[in-house]
């Protein structure tokens, strides 16, 4: 069974970086697939982030991409989010996914919220 | 990119209703659509995918079709546990862009 799970800070401040990490067990990474990351602000609905292949291939939303890094780890099965110069705006749930062959979302992890606060 | 809305934001039904949520995209997207449901705190869960495939697990209750621009969720018989907020997505072309949901509650 496939399971995901985000770790990272809680709290960041504003200017500085969110760093969220998710790890994959169940499935190797390497096996194939995207995975990625989504947000949903409290009481709003979901935004993607960005995606990741196992080779490193990315593709970035738009909106967030001159501030979005996904990177993957094969060798701990896991892969991970950057977001720079963070302000109130970005506090959310953050989820990760893994994103099935016609690119839904058949994975979750549970989310970890992120405040933006100084 | 591919804006997504859906109708209604919000409904009122009671156990044993037939529930349908409307889901459109700004142009065409095929059969790429898919459908969650997510209730508060949790992750959301993916019912449909492909428009009108039902995800391994989910209560045959749940219905989606649609092509083009056009898609429904049906929930035949509401039952307690599907009072929840619905998202449609469409996975045609990047960004994978969300609905804004409907949340579906008690009458």
């Amino acid at each position: 069974q496939v399971q995901l799970q985000e770790s990272g800070p809680g709290l960041v401040k504003p200017s500085e970086t969110l760093s969220l990490t998710c790890a994959v067990s169940g499935y190797s990474i390497s096996s194939g697939y995207y995975w990625g990351w989504i947000r949903q602000p409290p009481g709003k609905g979901l935004e993607w982030i960005g995606s990741i292949y196992h080779s490193g291939s990315t593709y970035y939303n738009p909106s967030l991409k001159s501030r979005v890094t996904i990177s993957v780890d094969t060798s701990k099965n896991q892969f991970s989010l950057k977001l720079s110069s963070v302000t109130a705006a970005d506090t959310a749930v953050y989820y990760c996914a893994r994103l099935s062959s016609g690119w839904e979302f058949d994975y979750w992890g549970q989310g970890t919220l992120v405040t933006v606060s100084s | 990119d591919i804006q997504m809305t859906q109708s209604p934001s919000s409904l009122s039904a009671s156990v044993g209703d037939r529930v349908t949520i409307t889901c459109r995209a700004s142009q065409s997207i095929s059969s790429y659509l898919n459908w969650y449901q997510q209730k508060p705190g949790k992750a959301p869960k993916l019912l449909i995918y492909a428009a009108s495939s039902l995800q391994s697990g989910v209560p045959s209750r749940f219905s989606g079709s649609g092509s083009g621009t056009d898609f429904t969720l049906t929930i035949s018989s509401l039952q307690p546990e599907d009072f929840a907020t619905y998202y449609c997505q469409q996975s045609y072309s990047t960004p994978p862009e969300f609905g804004p949901g409907t949340k579906v509650d008690i009458k």
